[in-house]
């Protein structure tokens, strides 16, 4: 159980376009889900966190207006990088929680590896 | 600020045991994860430990000390595929988990 999916694994575009990445919850109903971004050699870095029904929360540095954030469905969260730059080239990774935050286990995606050229 | 320390990497022989060290101050605890990340993979959770003591798990291992700011991360018996990264991460009072920069273990035959 507590299976997360993220689509597409890999992705390669241009730069000035956008690219939209899918996080599912696949048995399980998360309330909550975390997208991450993680750097070559750098740890995890939390963009933003979203609730299902509601706007997310992003963290300081974060633009909302680049990486919008739909979190549609108990099952469906996604992001999509607007207007695409090289810089943004990155590891994206979601995890999702389900019931309240205290404790609970972040269940991770296997991360989607973004290449802007 | 918030802190987590922990060090940048390790080098253990296959069949060894080693000890990672996670140093932390936060804004308030409630609770401390391990998780193992392989090269190019999401991390797996490893461990969650809120109160102190010892928590024991197969070959792993992990042990807190809430008055010290304090855990780590045995590995026993160690095999080629422990080799990873291993990050730890402290949930602070706002439930946000504060990341560490994570240890990269390399194990030797």
């Amino acid at each position: 159980g507590a299976v997360v999916s993220q689509h597409p694994s890999w992705v390669i575009c241009k730069s000035g376009t956008s690219v939209k990445i899918e996080c599912r919850s696949l048995d399980f109903q998360a309330t909550t889900m975390f997208w991450y971004r993680q750097f070559p050699k750098q740890s995890l870095m939390l963009m933003a966190t979203s609730n299902e029904g509601s706007k997310a929360t992003y963290e300081q540095g974060v633009e909302k207006d680049k990486f919008l954030i739909n979190h549609a469905s108990l099952t469906l969260s996604t992001l999509t990088v607007t207007s695409a730059h090289p810089e943004d080239s990155s590891f994206y990774i979601c995890s999702a929680t389900s019931g309240r935050p205290s404790y609970n286990e972040q269940f991770f995606g296997p991360g989607t590896r973004l290449t802007v050229l | 600020g918030q802190n987590i320390d922990q060090p940048t990497e390790m080098t253990a022989t296959e069949g060894a045991i080693v000890q990672i060290n996670c140093t932390y101050q936060t804004s308030g605890f409630n609770g401390l994860f391990w998780y193992q990340q392989h090269a190019g993979e999401a991390p797996t959770f490893l461990s969650y430990n809120v109160l102190d003591g010892l928590e024991e798990k197969g070959r792993f291992s992990s042990f807190l000390s809430r008055s010290k700011g304090y855990s780590y991360l045995l590995l026993k018996e160690l095999q080629m595929k422990d080799s990873a990264s291993y990050l730890c991460a402290v949930l602070d009072s706002n439930y946000q988990l504060i990341w560490g920069a994570g240890t990269k273990l390399i194990i030797k035959p």
